[in-house]
């Protein structure tokens, strides 16, 4: 089935610890994004890419980074997790940069 | 004054009812509206997608946009309680719809009483 992969679907994460978040769609899609989604906040935006090898920053990149090496892979990594950044993590992704959004089901993830 | 403005809810109303699911939004510029579905614990999906004023219908949904009031709206027919989610609305200056520019509402909880 077409669609976004991530993985894992949940996690929980000593503070301080490093943490890659998989992401992987098999639609080829040139544009991938990762949202965060906190109550009260709604979806934000953290980094994204536009074409396989290009990164760029959202509204709120500080203490996420990210790589784009091939069309269908776009992991998000946490260097030194805080608990602040205890969220429901969303890759997203489009055609084309400006296409609406396809998201995958999320990775609940607990900073304690 | 929040860029997209959407009362969270929860919306309560019995089956067979009509929904009217509303966001305000302050950007003139918004020219892409669209709307998400989000079941619970699952990731948001397209549901509605329309540029500029106007309304579009699609099965029981029919999408609103009247930009002279900045105002969009979501009108569910025949509701079901398969329609019981949250739905976020999502507009954008350009970009047909991609991130670039998007701007979330932060949802409304729909629950369809059987």
């Amino acid at each position: 089935i077409a669609g976004i992969t991530q993985a894992p679907t949940s996690q929980i994460l000593a503070a301080g610890r490093r943490m890659t978040l998989r992401c992987t769609q098999d639609m080829r899609h040139n544009a991938m994004y990762w949202y965060r989604q906190d109550l009260g906040l709604g979806l934000r935006l953290i980094h994204y890419s536009n074409t396989a090898g290009t990164t760029g920053k959202g509204e709120v990149p500080d203490g996420y980074s990210v790589s784009r090496a091939n069309t269908d892979d776009f992991p998000l990594t946490l260097a030194s997790a805080v608990p602040s950044q205890t969220s429901v993590y969303f890759c997203a992704s489009s055609l084309e940069y400006n296409s609406p959004l396809h998201f995958g089901n999320g990775t609940r993830l607990t900073v304690t | 004054q929040k860029e997209v403005e959407q009362d969270p809810g929860p919306l309560s109303v019995p089956e067979g009812a009509i929904v009217s699911l509303n966001c305000t939004y302050s950007n003139s510029a918004f020219q892409y509206f669209m709307w998400y579905r989000q079941y619970s614990r699952k990731g948001p999906e397209l549901l509605m997608y329309t540029y500029s004023s106007g309304n579009k219908e699609d099965g029981r949904f029919t999408a609103q946009v009247d930009k002279s009031s900045k105002y969009i709206s979501l009108f569910i027919r025949d509701s079901q309680p398969s329609d019981s989610a949250t739905y976020l609305c999502a507009m954008s200056a350009g970009s047909g719809g991609g991130a670039d520019g998007l701007t979330f509402g932060k949802g409304t909880h729909l629950i369809i009483q059987p």
